[in-house]
C-alpha cells in the first residue's frame, strides 16, 4: 500500500502549545499535502510542499519534507481550541492520485 | 478553487437496500474521485470517474458494488448496493484543483446501515 504513516495517532495540548505531527510515506513523490479534517466532514486542504523543497510556511503552519527519510512534519504553533481536529498528510506521485496518511487526531484544551 | 455539493449528508439504511450519493461541482472538471472513510480510519480511494468513460476501480472494490454514474463534466453519484453492516462509512467525493495540486472536498455522506 502507497499509503502514508501519521504519528502520534493522537495528540492532547493546552492551548497556547505547538502541536507536532509526522507523515512517513514510501515511495517517491511529486508533492506532499496536509488536509484537516473537522468532525468526519470533508477535508480542507492546508499546505502543499513540493518535492525540490524543504519547507513551507502558511501563517500558524510550517511543513518541512525529507525526501531522503520520506517524511514530513506539521507543525501548527501557539495553538488554539479551533484547531481541534483531524490532520491527514497525503501524498501526490501522479497527477490527481492521491494516497492519504492514517491521520493524527489533535485535541486544543482551552 | 472548486465548491462540491454532496448529498445526502447523512442517512440510516436498512441492509440489503441501496443508497446514491450525489456529488455536484460548480466548475467543469476532468476527473471526480470517491473515497470512503471507515470510523476512525484514513480515506480510501474506491475509484477515479472519467465522464465519458467507465470509472477505474481501485483493488478491493467493484462496479456491482460501487456503481458510479458520470453523466457531464459537473455531476457524479456513487451507488452503494445491497448494503450491509459493513458499509456504515463516510463517502467523499473529490476533485482536484487545476493547475494548483490540491484536492477539494464534499461535505462527505455518513452512512450507518443497520
Amino acid at each position: 500500500s502507497q499509503q502514508g504513516e501519521e504519528d502520534p495517532q493522537a495528540l492532547s495540548i493546552q492551548e497556547g502549545e505547538n502541536a507536532t505531527m509526522n507523515c512517513s510515506y514510501k515511495t517517491s513523490i511529486n508533492n506532499l499535502q496536509w488536509y484537516r479534517q473537522n468532525s468526519g466532514r470533508g477535508l480542507v486542504h492546508l499546505i502543499l510542499i513540493r518535492s525540490n523543497e524543504r519547507e513551507k510556511h502558511s501563517g500558524r503552519l510550517r511543513v518541512t519534507l525529507d525526501t531522503s527519510k520520506k517524511s514530513s512534519s506539521l507543525l501548527i504553533t501557539a495553538s488554539r481550541a479551533a484547531d481541534t481536529a483531524s490532520y491527514f498528510c497525503a501524498t501526490v506521485i501522479t497527477g490527481n492520485q492521491f494516497y492519504f496518511g492514517t491521520g493524527t487526531s489533535l485535541t486544543v484544551i482551552p | 478553487s472548486a465548491v462540491i455539493s454532496q448529498k445526502p449528508s447523512r442517512d440510516i439504511c436498512q441492509r440489503g437496500t441501496s443508497l446514491t450519493i450525489q456529488c455536484q461541482v460548480d466548475s467543469q472538471v476532468t476527473m471526480m474521485f470517491w473515497y470512503r472513510q471507515q470510523p476512525g480510519q484514513s480515506l480510501t480511494l474506491i475509484a477515479t470517474a472519467n465522464q465519458g468513460s467507465e470509472a477505474t476501480y481501485e483493488s478491493g472494490f467493484v462496479i456491482d458494488k460501487f456503481p458510479i454514474s458520470r453523466p457531464n463534466l459537473t455531476f457524479s453519484t456513487l451507488t452503494v448496493s445491497n448494503m450491509s453492516p459493513e458499509d456504515s462509512s463516510i463517502y467523499l467525493c473529490s476533485v482536484g484543483g487545476q493547475g494548483t495540486g490540491e484536492a477539494f472536498f464534499g461535505q462527505g455522506t455518513r452512512l450507518t446501515v443497520v
